[in-house]
């Protein structure tokens, strides 16, 4: 499969504790997009690199929550001292260079579940 | 900051007829405007991107209609199946470097 992959799938976690996730986007795609999503609502944007640029953050990604690019390839989004309303689906998605009207392909997302 | 209004109730629709879905926006028209499907517990997938200076834009059994006086967007589904069941969500991009805002999504229930 040559789709957008993230890992893990599903991650429950303590209040408090941090988790990490990953994106591995499709190969040459120089875009990657992190998303959040809770149920009922449409995909909120977090944050999103072109090549290793971070281009853009959204004002509600607080300071617990690090992204990051190192190679331009695979991305981690790291959450710190997790709280309940951290809980929700994390999507990645990315789009190739020059990508018509900026289309993005979104992976299966990362469920996080914070007790 | 930029609004986007889907249908918040969720639509059932006898299969065979055409659902339409609406998805209507505030302030400036955006460059594209997206529509994607998700099923319960995936990601969103692409289907159809129509243009600013496009009225219509349709693939197969799909439709889409953009129109910047009433900042509006209307998505059709044609001869519809229970298969087409999902959410459809509405997306802006204003410029090919910026962010893609997506609307909260219309349930669609396609009843046999």
């Amino acid at each position: 499969d040559t789709g957008v992959s993230q890992d893990p799938r599903h991650k429950i976690t303590k209040r408090g504790q941090n988790v990490t996730f990953r994106c591995d986007p499709i190969s040459e795609h120089n875009r990657l997009y992190w998303y959040r999503q809770t149920l009922g609502q449409g995909p909120e944007f977090l944050t999103y690199f072109q090549n290793e640029a971070q281009l853009e953050k959204s004002r509600l990604l607080s300071d617990r929550f690090s992204a990051e690019r190192p190679k331009g390839s695979f991305s981690t989004l790291e959450i710190q001292r997790t709280e309940q309303g951290d809980s929700a689906m994390y999507l990645c998605a990315s789009s190739p260079p020059q990508a018509a009207g900026n289309t993005i392909y979104f992976g299966e997302g990362s469920w996080l579940t914070v007790v | 900051s930029q609004k986007i209004e889907q249908n918040s109730e969720a639509l059932n629709i006898q299969e065979g007829k055409t659902a339409t879905l609406t998805c209507n926006y505030t302030n400036y028209s955006p460059a594209y405007l997206q529509w994607y499907r998700q099923d319960p517990g995936r990601g969103p997938v692409f289907l159809l991107l129509i243009r600013e200076n496009e009225k219509e834009k349709r693939k197969e059994r799909l439709k889409v209609t953009f129109d910047t006086t009433l900042k509006q967007s209307l998505f059709h589904i044609t001869a519809s199946q229970p298969a087409d069941s999902a959410t459809y969500l509405c997306a802006l991009v204003y410029s090919s470097a910026s962010k893609i805002i997506f609307g909260s999504g219309t349930r669609l229930s396609i009843r046999p």
